[in-house]
This record gives C-alpha cells, structure tokens and sequence, in this order.
C-alpha cells in the first residue's frame, strides 16, 4: 500500500531551537511538496521538489529550509523557530496527473 | 491569480443531501480535486473532475462546469462521520510542477 509518513506528529519546542521535520514516501513519486496549514486557512505552499536534488520555494515566504538527496526523504528544516512558526505543516507527493498524497502532517507549536 | 471561493461553514443532518459549492478563476486550471479533512488530520482524496459533467461515487458526486469555473461537492446520505472540512482544489497542469491551488475549506457539521 502506498504510504507518505511524516515524523513527530506534534511538536512543542523552545524559540531558538533548531528542528526538522521528516517525511518520507514509499510510493517512488518524483514530485514532493511541503504545505503550511493554519486553522480555517487554505494550504499554503512553502517548498516543492522535482526530483532528487532539485528543491524550490513556494509561493508563501518560509524561513525554513529543504533538501531532496533521495527520492523517498524530503526533510523540512528550521533553524531557528519562532512562534510565529507556529502552524501545521503537511508534506504530499504526487504521479502523473493525479492528485496528492498527503502525510498525517506535523503540529508545530513555538514556545 | 487563481481564487478559488467556497463557504467557510455549512450543516446538515443526518440522511440528508448537502451540495457544497466552489467557485474559481476559469483561466490556469486543467482540473478539480475535492478532499476531505477531518480535524487534525491530513486530508484525503475524493475526487478529481477535468472534464465538464458529473463524477458519482457512491455516496459523493462532483460537478465540474469548466466555463463557468463552477463545481460541487454532492454528499448524499449524510452521516456523522461525514462532519469535516471540504476542500476544493484547482489543479495547474501546465505547471512542470502540476500543482494544486486550495480553498480555505468548507466546514460541514452534521447533526443528529
């Protein structure tokens, strides 16, 4: 079965702190993208990657970083979390024509 | 741009036929996903219209009218469990990205 994982679920940490979120998919898709969700807010793109070794920002400003080094793993990182990094963060993948697939998401709070 | 409007909430009850609407730009999009997401949770696919017409499964159909940047999201027999956030998602094919431009959601609580 095709899955997409992301790891924590949730998150509490302290302003400052250096973090990465994980997530990794097993169904080979070369397109991976990271959204941010606020409540009652449309997904906002933030990074979105072709393919290995090919990673572009979104079309919402993030202070966060990302990196393709295998087709299965796109990690999101911050270097230095802030509250206003508050926020759910969801990764999806995607094949040809059809839609996403999305992860469980991360629910991030900044302290 | 690519607007993409819905309501923000709606409710209904149980057995009930509710029609949740979403309105959009008709130039950039080649398509259109609905997903539903419960609280929390990651959403999940329901279903995808890239030609104009009705798309029925099961308990939910989706309409696309491509000239009139106009769909809908049809639940039919509503259950409780059927109380969640709709969204409503343009899709960019002509994008070597191919991606998807989302609405803010429809809240649809469902009452006993």
């Amino acid at each position: 079965e095709a899955d997409i994982y992301q790891t924590p679920r949730y998150l509490v940490i302290g302003t400052g702190k250096k973090i990465t979120l994980e997530c990794s998919q097993t169904m080979g898709h070369d397109k991976m993208y990271w959204y941010q969700q606020d409540p009652g807010m449309e997904l906002h793109l933030i990074h979105y990657s072709y393919g290995v070794n090919s990673t572009e920002k979104g079309d919402l400003s993030s202070e966060s970083t990302v990196s393709r080094i295998r087709t299965e793993h796109f990690p999101l990182t911050l270097e230095s979390a802030r509250p206003s990094h508050t926020s759910q963060y969801l990764c999806a993948s995607r094949e040809g024509n059809y839609g996403y697939t999305f992860g469980s998401g991360t629910r991030l709070t900044v302290v | 741009g690519q607007n993409i409007d819905q309501p923000t909430e709606m409710t209904a009850t149980e057995g009930a036929i509710v029609q949740i609407n979403c309105t959009y730009q008709t130039s950039g999009f080649n398509g259109l996903f609905w997903y539903q997401q419960h609280a929390g949770e990651a959403p999940t696919f329901l279903s995808y219209n890239v030609l104009d017409g009705l798309e029925e499964k099961g308990r939910f159909s989706s309409f696309l009218s491509r000239s009139k940047g106009y769909s809908y999201l049809l639940l039919k027999e509503l259950q409780m469990k059927d109380s969640a956030s709709y969204l409503c998602a343009g899709f960019d094919r002509g994008s070597t990205l191919g991606r998807l431009y989302f609405g803010r959601g429809t809240q649809l609580t469902v009452w006993p």
